[in-house]
C-alpha cells in the first residue's frame, strides 16, 4: 500500500497487561512520529524518530511509554503496564524529510482501550 | 512554548453555503508554518491546507482557503460551497520552521455539512 498503516486498528487490554503497536510507515519516509489523541482532543506529540534515531522523546507520558524504530522503517510504541487513562487513539505519521515543511502523512490509527 | 487555540467546539453548514473556522496561536517566533488538518470518522487525517508564515498571500486550495493574519496571531479556514464530504473534524496545527516536524494542534472543531 502506498499510505502509512497501523496495526491492530483496535485494542482492548486489562489494566496492567502490556501492549505493543506497530506503525509502518511510507517507504523511503525518513521522519516518523507518534501522537496520542484523547476522545474530542487534538492529538498530542509522543515521539519523533529520523531513521532509526530516536531524536525527541520529550512527549511519553511516563517511562511504562518506549518506542523503537531499529531499522529505520517500521516502528513499534510499547505500553507496559497499561492504566486507563493510556485509553486514547494512538495516531503514526510519516514524512519524507526532516523538516517542518515536509508534509506528514498519518495512518489510521490504533484505538487502545483499557478496562 | 506554542499554543494553538480553536474556539468553536461544533459548527454546523447548509450545503453549498460558506463556512469559517476560526484558530488563533501564540509563539513568540518568526518562522513558522501553519496547517489545517481533517480528520472524518474513519479517523484518517488529512492535510487539507498549509500556509508559511513568511508569505502574505493567503493559501489557497479550490473550494478551501485561509485568512492568515500574522499581527494578529490568527488563522481561520474558509471551506467555499460546502460538500457533504467536508463533514468531520478539523484541526488547526503549527510547526517552527526549525523544527524536524513536531506538531502542535488546537482541541478540533467538529464541522457538519446538512444537505
Amino acid at each position: 500500500g502506498a499510505g502509512v498503516s497501523q496495526s491492530p486498528r483496535y485494542k482492548v487490554a486489562k489494566r496492567g497487561q502490556d501492549v505493543a503497536l506497530r506503525c509502518d510507515p511510507i517507504s523511503g519516509h525518513v521522519s516518523l512520529f507518534w501522537y496520542q489523541q484523547a476522545l474530542g482532543q487534538g492529538p498530542e506529540f509522543l515521539t519523533y524518530f529520523q531513521n532509526e534515531a530516536q531524536l525527541d522523546k520529550s512527549g511519553l507520558p511516563s517511562d511504562r511509554f518506549f518506542a523503537e524504530r531499529p531499522e529505520g522503517s517500521v516502528s513499534t510504541l510499547k505500553i507496559q503496564r497499561t492504566q486507563k487513562e493510556d485509553s486514547a487513539v494512538y495516531l503514526c505519521a510519516s514524512s519524507l524529510g526532516d523538516r517542518g515543511y515536509n508534509e506528514q502523512f498519518f495512518g489510521p490509527g490504533t484505538r487502545l482501550t483499557v478496562l | 512554548a506554542q499554543t494553538v487555540t480553536q474556539s468553536q467546539p461544533e459548527m454546523s453548514v447548509q450545503e453549498a453555503e460558506t463556512v469559517t473556522l476560526s484558530c488563533t496561536y501564540d509563539t513568540s517566533e518568526s518562522n513558522y508554518y501553519l496547517f489545517w488538518y481533517k480528520q472524518p470518522p474513519s479517523r484518517q487525517m488529512i492535510l487539507v491546507i498549509r500556509q508559511e508564515a513568511y508569505k502574505q498571500q493567503n493559501a489557497t486550495e479550490n473550494r478551501f482557503s485561509v485568512n492568515f493574519q500574522k499581527a494578529a496571531k490568527s488563522f481561520s479556514l474558509k471551506i467555499s460551497d460546502s460538500q457533504l464530504g467536508d463533514t468531520a473534524m478539523y484541526f488547526c496545527a503549527f510547526i517552527l520552521g526549525t523544527s524536524y516536524g513536531k506538531l502542535t494542534f488546537g482541541q478540533g472543531t467538529i464541522l457538519t455539512v446538512h444537505p
